[in-house]
């Protein structure tokens, strides 16, 4: 099946400091990218859709000022969690669509983030 | 709006017994998905089917069987003879079908599934 990776796997930083998680999809290209959030035994919550080549669409209460994410390619998307603190503390998981027959969404290995 | 609803927050059972989890869903779509993944500790989500909602047989993939009812909007997953690898939190979900829809996957709640030796 598609692959789609994400990096880093784990990150811990300061808090006040930004933090980038990149999502690519290694061997196809993605109409669209989505980006979820998981606090600890939850479920995942749909933060934004990104379309490559334009802006992303967020998802209500979510703060696209404190959450950017820049989708600059069909195999990259990048969320960056600008000034970071301690209830940013999370599971980020993205998916990518792949347009094809079969249309599919892939979901990646997850980024786990602590802000201390 | 789109929502699901698993009902059941945690299942324990012993070890070769039988498992259903049951998953509710609504929505005003026509066309739509439904999913079941697999959510292991290590936290990566594991794909394990997808129904078109206009495709409502059951499947059956080994120990895995799937029972899709519309006219109960229910999408219940069953695991005959569990194990203990089965633990895990698992996830229905649903999204819009179609090329021109967004594609946005709404997720259940989970079910936390422990299978005890």
């Amino acid at each position: 099946g598609a692959v789609v990776s994400q990096h880093p796997s784990r990150v811990i930083c300061k808090s006040g400091t930004s933090v980038k998680i990149e999502c690519r999809s290694l061997d196809f290209q993605a109409t669209t990218m989505f980006w979820y959030r998981q606090f600890p035994k939850q479920s995942l919550m749909l933060m934004a859709t990104s379309n490559e080549g334009s802006k992303a669409t967020y998802e209500q209460g979510v703060e696209k000022d404190k959450f950017l994410i820049n989708h600059a390619s069909l195999t990259l998307s990048t969320l960056t969690v600008t000034s970071a603190h301690p209830e940013d503390s999370s599971f980020y998981i993205c998916s990518a669509r792949w347009g094809g027959p079969t249309d599919t969404q892939y979901f990646g290995p997850g980024t786990r983030l602590t802000v201390l | 709006a789109q929502k699901v609803t698993q009902a059941q927050t945690e299942i324990s059972v012993v070890e070769k017994e039988d498992v259903t989890l049951d998953c509710v869903y609504e929505t005003r779509d026509t066309t739509y998905y439904l999913f079941w993944y697999k959510q292991p500790p290590s936290g990566e989500l594991v794909f394990l089917i997808r129904r078109n909602s206009f495709d409502e047989q059951n499947e059956i993939s080994g120990r895995y069987s799937w029972n899709f009812q519309k006219s109960t909007s229910s999408f219940n997953f069953t695991i005959t003879a569990s194990q203990v690898v089965d633990s895990a939190v698992y996830f229905c979900a649903l999204s819009e079908a179609g090329y021109s829809s967004a594609s946005k996957i709404i997720f259940g709640s989970g079910t936390r599934l422990s299978i005890r030796p």
